[in-house]
């Protein structure tokens, strides 16, 4: 069983639906990260958060650290959303989920 | 800011051979990742540095793979011989500390394919 399990695994969303993905780990952490893939391997990273919520743009990330979840939202996505998204989390070592495939279909 | 350089970006050899990759990360980053990334998974972490000390390569198949970070600055990751299994994207990246508050920042990756 891996340490992080994100869903859903494939994702197609309309352009502006509002969009969800969901992160759950079993380890203990510091710090959870949310990092965006495009084709062609290059990662950003979106969010590093350790409890509560943070938002960027059209981007809100949250995490629940009781019950070990945290989750990605995209408001009104767009095709440039279209991405792989991980989930990392940071606890005595790094431990990445296998990622969400997003597209976004105008 | 200039990002985490690598080169090359891809590669393509024959199982058997040798091959070394670079990495360049940002400028002061004392701490610097290297991951393989296979196709449809997500990063595993290989190698682990804090300036030019190893902090972490428990995932790293010693019998084919080093690296090395000699001056705390610049990484070569080196593979040999190759397999088939190697076949993968390697990422690069950096950190200003170890810390769990550190933000890693991604260099572009390698995509090596093995034949």
């Amino acid at each position: 069983k891996n340490e992080v399990e994100q869903s859903p695994q494939n994702l197609t969303a309309q352009e502006g639906e509002f969009i969800t993905i969901n992160c759950s780990y079993s380890v203990g952490i510091s710090a959870l990260h949310w990092l965006q893939q495009h084709p062609g391997g290059g990662i950003v990273s979106l969010f590093m958060l350790s409890s509560g919520k943070k938002k960027h743009g059209r981007l809100i990330a949250t995490i629940n650290i009781q019950e070990k979840h945290s989750s990605l939202h995209i408001t009104a996505s767009h095709p440039r959303d279209s991405a792989v998204y991980i989930c990392a989390a940071h606890g005595n070592q790094f431990y990445f989920g296998t990622g969400t495939s997003l597209t976004v279909i105008p | 800011e200039a990002g985490v350089a690598q080169s090359p970006r891809y590669k393509i050899i024959e199982k058997r051979q040798s091959v070394a990759f670079w990495c360049n990360p940002i400028s002061g980053h004392a701490t610097l990742y290297w991951y393989q990334q296979i196709l449809g998974q997500g990063p595993k972490l290989l190698i682990q540095f804090q300036n030019n000390g190893v902090v972490d390569d428990s995932q790293l198949p010693k019998d084919r793979f080093s690296a090395e970070r000699l001056k705390g600055v610049d990484s070569t990751l080196k593979i040999q011989p190759a397999k088939l299994e190697d076949s993968a994207v390697y990422l690069c990246a950096s950190s200003l500390g170890r810390g769990t508050h550190n933000e890693q920042f991604f260099g572009p990756g390698t995509r090596l394919t093995v034949l």
